[in-house]
């Protein structure tokens, strides 16, 4: 079946340092894919999407590119900032589903120092 | 405009009771669906309301079930609660379910089940 596998976490970071969480995906057809976060206390936001091949989503310094050759859409940022600590999932909704259900990939805990 | 709202906030029951959680969607969005977040885990999918009926269900027993009402809002209601029950319940809602428009997620239901 369809699903996500993202880099394990914890992954602890120096303010202004370069960010990447890997993400690789198993989907049949074309998938949408989605980076949500979580502040602690708190829902999901969504902060990106791509609903492509090629397209590259990007929010809050934040970009991902949807690669369907290596089924890959890594998150990243050129410098991160201590209210960036959150935990970050990554996620797809199904191309061949009439229904929108999003399958989560299991979470990467980011912290960053100051 | 009042995004996604959950209540209760904090729940505690004890093994072998029923629980009903609420969410009410964001202005103009019309579909509604449940996600269970077991602690350090990524959401999964319960299942999706659209027009009053279960359009799409997640591999959760038949404990686990739903309603959606004229208004759009909607209840999950789980019986026969057990230990593994406690979770972070999450309410998402969106316009439609092509999977093409982002969900929008509530702060979720934290169920305690002692």
């Amino acid at each position: 079946g369809d699903s996500v596998t993202q880099m394990e976490g914890p992954v602890t970071l120096s303010e202004e340092a370069f960010l990447t969480i890997n993400c690789t995906y198993t989907a049949t057809g074309y998938p949408s894919l989605f980076w949500y976060v979580q502040y602690p206390g708190e829902g999901l936001q969504l902060l990106l999407k791509a609903t492509k091949a090629d397209d590259k989503g990007s929010n809050k310094g934040f970009e991902a590119t949807y690669r369907k050759e290596t089924t890959s859409f890594h998150l990243e940022k050129g410098s991160v900032q201590v209210s960036d600590s959150a935990v970050y999932f990554c996620a797809l909704v199904p191309g061949y589903s009439s229904a929108s259900k999003i399958i989560f990939g299991s979470g990467t805990r980011l912290s960053i120092r100051p | 405009d009042a995004g996604v709202t959950q209540s209760p906030t904090h729940l505690i029951k004890t093994r072998g009771q029923q629980v009903t959680l609420r969410c009410s969607p964001k202005s103009g969005h019309d579909t509604v669906s449940w996600y269970q977040q077991a602690l350090g885990q990524g959401p999964q999918f319960i299942f999706q309301y659209y027009e009053e009926e279960e359009r799409q269900r997640g591999n959760f027993p038949d404990r686990f079930s739903g309603h959606q009402f004229p208004n759009y809002s909607s209840e999950l209601n789980v019986n026969a609660l057990l230990l593994g029950d406690s979770a972070l319940y999450l309410c998402a809602s969106s316009l439609g379910f092509s999977g093409k428009q982002p969900q929008h997620f509530g702060d979720g239901t934290r169920l305690s089940i002692l």
